[in-house]
């Protein structure tokens, strides 16, 4: 069971937006910044957003992130086919010293 | 651009040591303020962090494993290792290695399965 809490699934059909939320506690999400990170089939996770809503070099401004309290979110506007993946959070937890992860959400274009 | 490239046996025996190793490119693993991470992830699941080092050869394990982890940086290869002990059929997963700057970790191998079974 992860640390984070993210829906298993979310759905969408072309040009749509759909967004993804993530739940910790004041340990990890309440105390510090929340990464996204994007894993196609068969492939390394990537990172997409940082530091709570800072996209890397190349990642499209249609992926944005929020955080407020012990909650975060992630959403993808004008969703697209390739846009088809596992979509985890992650922040580092000051009880662990280490970072923790959601469980993954799997977006479905449809 | 840093590159990650983890290398070790596919197939380990339950109760034995699983042993890993990550070969740094395009960066070393001697510069400060970077941590050297062990991440796996399980058949079908989320991402599990295992633990790090940093060049100074400090580390920090998940509490979970910490009893049979053991992450040793080797910089005149440029790698770092992970070491598990008595593994179990719940060990199988794919390794990654990745470099941590913070509290984030941008940089991925391209991962490595290992499976556990006699």
């Amino acid at each position: 069971q992860s640390v984070l809490t993210q829906p298993p699934s979310a759905s969408g059909t072309p040009g749509q937006r759909v967004t993804i939320s993530c739940s910790g506690s004041n340990s990890n999400i309440g105390s510090n910044t929340v990464n996204w990170y994007l894993q196609l089939p068969g492939t390394a996770p990537k990172l997409l957003i940082q530091s709570n809503d800072q996209r890397p070099s190349g990642v499209p401004d249609r992926f944005s992130a929020s955080k407020s309290g012990t909650s975060a979110s992630l959403a993808i506007s004008g969703l697209q086919s390739e846009d088809e993946a596992d979509y985890y959070c992650a922040a580092w937890d000051d009880s662990l010293l280490g970072p923790v992860f959601g469980g993954g959400t799997k977006v479905t274009v449809l | 651009q840093v590159q990650l490239q983890e290398s070790g046996p596919g197939l380990v025996k339950p109760s034995q040591t699983l042993s890993l190793t990550c070969t740094v490119s395009g960066g070393s693993v001697s510069i400060a303020g970077y941590s050297w991470n062990w991440i796996r992830q399980h058949p079908e699941k989320g991402l599990e962090w295992i633990g790090y080092i940093y060049h100074s050869g400090d580390t920090y394990y998940n509490p979970s494993l910490k009893s049979r982890v053991t992450i040793s940086v080797d910089t005149s290869k440029n790698q770092f290792s992970l070491k598990l002990s008595s593994v179990t059929a719940a060990d199988t997963a794919i390794y990654y290695c990745a470099r941590g700057r913070g509290t984030v970790a941008p940089d991925w191998g391209q991962g490595t399965l290992v499976t556990v079974s006699s």
